[in-house]
Formats: C-alpha cells, structure tokens, sequence
C-alpha cells in the first residue's frame, strides 16, 4: 500500500505565477489535511477536504489560496499570483476517518512540497 | 487559543546518553491526543509517539517514552541510548483543532553527537 504521495517535490516560481501543488492520498483515505511549514517554523493546518467537499479552510488566506479534492484524482491546493512569502513547504496528510474535536484520526504524511519563489 | 510551545530551540545529546525534550500545551479540553513528530533532513514526517489524553500510563515505544503531566499540561519526549539516526527535528503536537487537524510546536533540533 503505498504511502501520501506529493509532487512535485520541488517547484520554483517567480513572483505573480500560480503554483499548484498535488497530494495522492493513501488508498481508501478519503480525507486530506493540508499543513503549510515556514522556514524555522513548526507546521500549521490550512484546510481540511473531505472527497468533493471542504471542510474546514479556517487556516487558509483567503486571498490567493484555493484547495479541492475532486471525486476523481489527487487532492490540489492552488496558489495565485504567488509572493516571496508563500515560499515554505506544503504537506498534506490522509486520514481514513473523518476529523473530530478530540477525536483521534491517525494522519499520515506525504513528503512534501517545497515552494520556492523567485 | 490552543498553542503548543518547545522551549528548547536546540539541543544535542552524546551518542547513548539520554536527552529529555521539553512541551506544553494549552487546551480547555479535557479529551485530546498528542504527538511526538520526528522531520529528519529528508523532511518526511514520522510518527514517533501518541499518548491519549484520559489515560494516566505513559505511552512508551522502544526508546522513546513520554512523562505526560495532564494538570500541568506537559508532554515530554525522552529518548534512551541516543543514536546517530535520532538526529532531526522533533515536533510536539495535539489534535486541537476542532476538525482534528493538528496544532504544533515550534520544534526542538536535536544533534546526536558521535
């Protein structure tokens, strides 16, 4: 069973491009949480979808930032007119069970993307 | 606000000593679940250790063992016979986030030297 999967790896972009970034769940996981790392930072949660639905996207900037998790294919989070400041790494975990206050939903982890911005 | 705070930006340990690393939390919950992440250079993150939050034993995996202080709301990771592969960040976190999304520290850059 393979694990997350994520790609690219590494995405270069300059300043004003989009940047979209692709997260597979692991097989029979129906629920994605997108996590974003600064530099010297620890992770912070941006969005969590479930299949064709968002959940919560309480972490996510409102301006610039999308995220989808169609029936079919990966979960993506797409990034507009990209900054200096959105370079950092992007990582989603799966889960198979849906998220809950308190309650406890293993997430396993891709490993990562790695957004630099020129 | 749910916050996670490591105090201990970084620290190193000699090979096959003992290293303690350092956590506290704030939550007004009283059923949770925390974390111990390990993010080597690869920055794969890797589960090292949960501990549920209503039980009183302290989780334990191998080497790696946690003090869990519910009412001082602590969470320290210990790790025994300190090996060179245990170099990394680690990160402590819970499930604070009201969809089960995790909320972590800041982390601690732990050095195992030879």
């Amino acid at each position: 069973n393979a694990g997350v999967m994520q790609n690219p790896r590494h995405l270069v972009r300059r300043r004003g491009q989009e940047a979209r970034l692709r997260c597979s769940p692991m097989k029979g996981h129906s629920h994605v949480y997108w996590y974003r790392q600064l530099p010297e930072e620890g992770l912070k949660f941006m969005v969590y979808l479930q299949k064709e639905n968002i959940i919560d996207e309480s972490g996510m900037p409102k301006e610039r930032f999308s995220a989808e998790f169609p029936k079919e294919g990966p979960s993506i989070l797409r990034i507009q007119q990209v900054v200096r400041g959105d370079s950092a790494a992007y990582f989603c975990a799966s889960s198979p069970r849906a998220g809950g206050q308190s309650s406890y939903n293993e997430q396993f982890f891709g490993p990562g993307t790695r957004l630099t911005v020129l | 606000a749910q916050t996670v705070t490591q105090s201990q930006p970084e620290m190193s340990v000699q090979e096959a000593e003992t290293v303690t690393l350092s956590c506290t939390y704030d939550t007004s919950e009283n059923n949770y679940y925390l974390f111990w992440y390990k993010q080597p250079p690869s920055r794969q993150m890797i589960l090292v250790i949960r501990q549920e939050a209503y039980k009183q034993q302290n989780a334990t995996e191998n080497r790696f063992s946690v003090n869990f202080q519910k009412a001082a709301k602590s969470f320290s990771l210990k790790i025994s016979d300190s090996q060179l592969g245990d170099t990394a960040m680690y990160f402590c976190a819970f499930n604070g986030g009201s969809q089960g999304n995790l909320i972590f520290g800041k982390g601690t850059k732990l050095s195992v030297k030879p």
